[in-house]
């Protein structure tokens, strides 16, 4: 059982280049999350996801889209890569009550992105 | 919004029980309370979860009183891997599109001395 899985792990972009970040998960998680740390800082949310074709903005969506074509992938992208996106991005996943609340996350290990 | 609250930091000894504590006031009817446990350079790690009054597991206990506005981790004899950052988490209110998302606070940094 591979949980959530994340790729790359470690990355550089330049200033202006674009990337994807990959997010997959094989648990049938409906709700899935992005979330970005920064060093020695907490997390902050960017993007999240409720179930295929349904996503939602978090606390910082500046600079990222999403899109949830299936289940069990949640790709995020850098429009346009800044030196302030420079942080490591987590993607969790969970299951989800018929409310919506969550039922726990499962964190990836997350994706080390540094903008130079 | 179902902001939460958290001290920065504590230190304990090996051994002890810790306590560490939440503050949710606003925290929605139908929603879960859970603690992670992150550390460095890692993703967060679920530790427990509850909704009411007491739950246990291997690792923790959770303690919620009956108004839930507050929740209640206990570590009980910690050791230096335990040393990590701990994070309470509820759901941020509905969105206008009517999602729950979850917002995670500063969390508290537990150092575990010898």
């Amino acid at each position: 059982n591979a949980g959530v899985t994340q790729t790359p792990k470690f990355q550089v972009l330049k200033t202006g280049q674009s990337m994807t970040l990959q997010c997959a998960q094989d648990m049938n998680h409906e709700y899935m999350s992005w979330y970005r740390q920064d060093p020695g800082m907490g997390l902050r949310l960017i993007h999240y996801s409720v179930g295929a074709g349904i996503t939602d903005q978090g606390e910082v969506p500046n600079g990222y889209n999403v899109s949830r074509s299936t289940t069990e992938d949640f790709p995020l992208r850098l429009l346009s890569a800044a030196p302030s996106q420079t942080s490591v991005y987590f993607c969790a996943s969970s299951y989800s009550s018929i409310a919506g609340t969550n039922y726990g996350y499962t964190f990836g290990s997350g994706t080390r992105l540094t903008v130079v | 919004l179902a902001k939460t609250t958290q001290p920065i930091s504590m230190d304990s000894y090996e051994g002890q029980e810790v306590n560490i504590t939440c503050s949710h006031n606003n925290i929605a009817t139908n929603d879960y309370i859970t603690w992670y446990q992150q550390f460095p350079s890692q993703g967060p790690r679920f530790i427990i979860q509850g909704y009411k009054t007491k739950v246990t597991n291997e690792v923790a206990s959770l303690f919620i009183p009956a108004d839930r506005k507050s929740s209640t981790l206990s570590l009980p004899r910690v050791s230096l891997s335990d040393t990590a950052v701990y994070y309470c988490l509820v759901g941020d209110g509905r969105s206008p599109s009517g999602t729950y998302k979850y917002i995670f606070g500063t969390g508290t940094r537990l150092k575990v001395l010898a």
